[in-house]
């Protein structure tokens, strides 16, 4: 299993161009997640999907749209990107505890520069 | 909402010391809590769990005990290495199995 996999690596756009993030898993996760993390601020969550075809608003979600395609891709767009967007972002899935919970699993992160 | 408090680094121990890292989170209800590794460049990684009280999560020498009475959840490992050096992030399920992360601390061992 691939497990979590997110592209591109890396991201270089000028404010105002639009780009998407993708992600999939191969884990059969009903829960997926988009998170940007900042230095001193931990990670946050952007957006969150509890299954295929729904989708809700986390933490951050202003200049940010998802699109959660099927159960295994769940996409991430900026539609106008500023430089308050220079991140890194992290997809995460996540599957149910057998004592309840769930447990996420992280892609690689994609490290976002708005000029 | 949920928050997780845990200690600002950075951390700075010399090989074989011993680790601590202090979490505390406030929440309603019970949740499950976690510590997430990163290392340099790439995503987090689960390090352990404990899903209720009195738990202890443990990995790779790495040891956490859910502590209801004190919302604590405080990392141990009792002989570091170099290869540990990484940023840990203590966090904590809230409502629809969203988590609440800390703000993540940053463990330098030096030989």
């Amino acid at each position: 299993n691939a497990g979590v996999t997110q592209t591109p690596k890396f991201q270089v756009l000028k404010t105002g161009q639009s780009m998407t993030l993708q992600c999939a898993q191969d884990m059969n996760h009903n829960s997926m997640y988009w998170y940007r993390q900042d230095p001193g601020m931990g990670l946050r969550l952007i957006y969150y999907s509890a299954s295929e075809g729904t989708t809700d608003k986390g933490e951050v979600p202003n200049g940010y749209n998802v699109s959660r395609l099927n159960k295994r891709e769940f996409s991430l767009r900026l539609e106008s990107a500023a430089p308050s967007q220079t991140s890194v972002y992290f997809c995460a899935s996540s599957s149910r505890l057998a004592g309840g919970g769930e447990t996420q699993y992280f892609g690689p992160g994609t490290r976002l520069l708005v000029l | 909402g949920n928050s997780v408090t845990q200690m600002e680094g950075p951390v700075t121990l010399s090989e074989e010391a011993f680790l601590t890292i202090n979490c505390t989170y406030t929440a309603t209800g019970y949740p499950s809590l976690f510590w997430y590794v990163q290392y340099p460049g790439e995503g987090l990684q689960l390090l352990l769990k404990a899903t209720k009280a009195d738990d202890k999560g443990s990995n790779k020498g790495f040891e956490a005990t859910y502590r209801k009475e004190t919302t604590s959840f405080h990392l141990e490992k009792g002989s570091v290495q170099v290869s540990d050096s990484a940023v840990y992030f203590c966090a904590a399920t809230g409502t629809a199995s969203k988590l609440t992360f800390g703000t993540g601390t940053r463990l330098q061992v030096t030989l």
